[in-house]
Parts: structure tokens; sequence; C-alpha cells
């Protein structure tokens, strides 16, 4: 089975200041993905950064980046130059095999002017 | 390139009704997973279709059910509706399942009287 555990629920931050969401994950398979998606009031999901688990490299995307640690099962995210569109819930998710996106609780973020 | 469609947007529904969700994928994406989110257990997996056939399932009592069609739409149905089922209902399309980027529409909302 696979668990994905978010285990803050809230977080602040300043705007253009940087902030870190945690996840850590746990799942039986060698070959998965991890994702961070970002909801917003709107409730839409959109997919904010992947990263193959079998590439080492932490993967990128403009001001969000990740911090991969296999062998920790651990997957963060970092959020640079915090802008207030970037408020919302942000979940962590893992997906094998079998296409079943397992997701955290989620983090509401919020961004102070 | 559209995205994910989801019809209707809103329902209110009583108990012991049957209610029908629509979701039409991107273009070419033949793979559509359906998540139920609800603020106590978050998002869940229901299943999810490939190619008409159902290639995995949740842990979803029976009443839940779905379908896919050729054109790759695909409709869920939930029978004897219960007061628990009230919830945001999520249909996601990919390319192929599997590790596929899953994007996701904009829900719909079932309320349960």
């Amino acid at each position: 089975a696979q668990t994905v555990t978010q285990s803050q629920p809230e977080m602040s931050v300043q705007e253009a200041e940087t902030v870190t969401l945690s996840c850590t994950y746990d799942t039986s398979e060698s070959d998965y993905y991890l994702f961070w998606y970002k909801q917003p009031p709107s409730r839409q999901m959109i997919l904010v950064i992947r990263q193959e688990a079998y590439k080492q490299q932490n993967a990128t995307e403009n001001r969000f980046s990740v911090n991969f640690q296999k062998a920790a099962k651990s997957f963060s995210l970092k959020i640079s130059d915090s802008q207030l569109g970037d408020a919302a819930m942000y979940f962590c998710a893992l997906t094998g095999a079998n296409s079943k996106l397992t997701f955290g609780k989620g983090i509401t973020l919020s961004v102070r002017p | 390139k559209a995205g994910v469609t989801q019809t209707p947007r809103y329902l209110i529904k009583t108990r012991g009704q049957q209610v029908t969700l629509s979701c039409s994928p991107i273009s070419g994406h033949r793979s559509v997973s359906w998540y139920q989110q609800t603020p106590g257990q978050g998002l869940q997996f229901l299943f999810e279709y490939f190619s008409e056939t159902q290639r995995n399932k949740g842990n979803f009592p029976g009443r839940f059910s779905g379908r896919q069609f050729s054109n790759s739409r695909s409709e869920m149905n939930v029978s004897t509706l219960e007061l628990g089922d009230s919830a945001l209902y999520l249909c996601a399309s990919s390319w192929a399942g599997g590790r596929s980027e899953q994007f996701f529409g904009p829900g719909t909302r079932l309320t349960v009287l």
C-alpha cells in the first residue's frame, strides 16, 4: 500500500519570502512518480511540479523546486519569492504503475502581504 | 487544447436518489480517473478507466460505478445516495494512465440532503 503524509495542516509566509512544505511517503514500488498539486479556492487541481523517482536531480519549475530524498522517502516543495497568488491548498501525491494517485491530507498556505 | 470538463458543476440530491456525473477528457487522452474529495477523508481514488475498461478500483462500495465510452468520455454513477456521499468529485485524464501526468477537471460538487 502507498501512503503520503503531510503533517503540517497550515503554513504562512510573507510575500517575497521562501517557504518549504514537507511531505513524506511510503511505497513498495521502485518506479514511481511524486507530485505537488495546488488547489486554489476555485477547487481546480493544478499540477505544480513532478519528480520521477529514478531521477536523482531535483525537479524545478520557475519559483518552485523540490528536495527529493529517496532514501528518507521525503519530498518537500520550496516556493521562492512567494506571491499572493500562491495562497492555496497544496497536496503531495504519489503514483505507481496502477494510475492511482495517493494524496496527502494537504496543507493550507497563506501569503501575508 | 481544451481541458478536462465535468458536468454538471453542482448537484443537489436527496437520500436514496441516484446521480450520474460526466467527464470529458482532454482530446487524445485514453485514461480517466475519478476521485472523491471530502473534508474528513481528503482525496480518495474511486476508479480508473482506460479504453472503455475499468483498470483499477478504490475501496468504495458497489453503489459507486462508472463507465467509459469509445470517445473516452466517462460517467460515474452513484446509486442510493447517502448523506456521506456529499463531496467534490474530481475527474482526471491522462494520455495512458500509469505514471502519466493527470490533468484534473473543475469537479462536480454533490450535496445530498
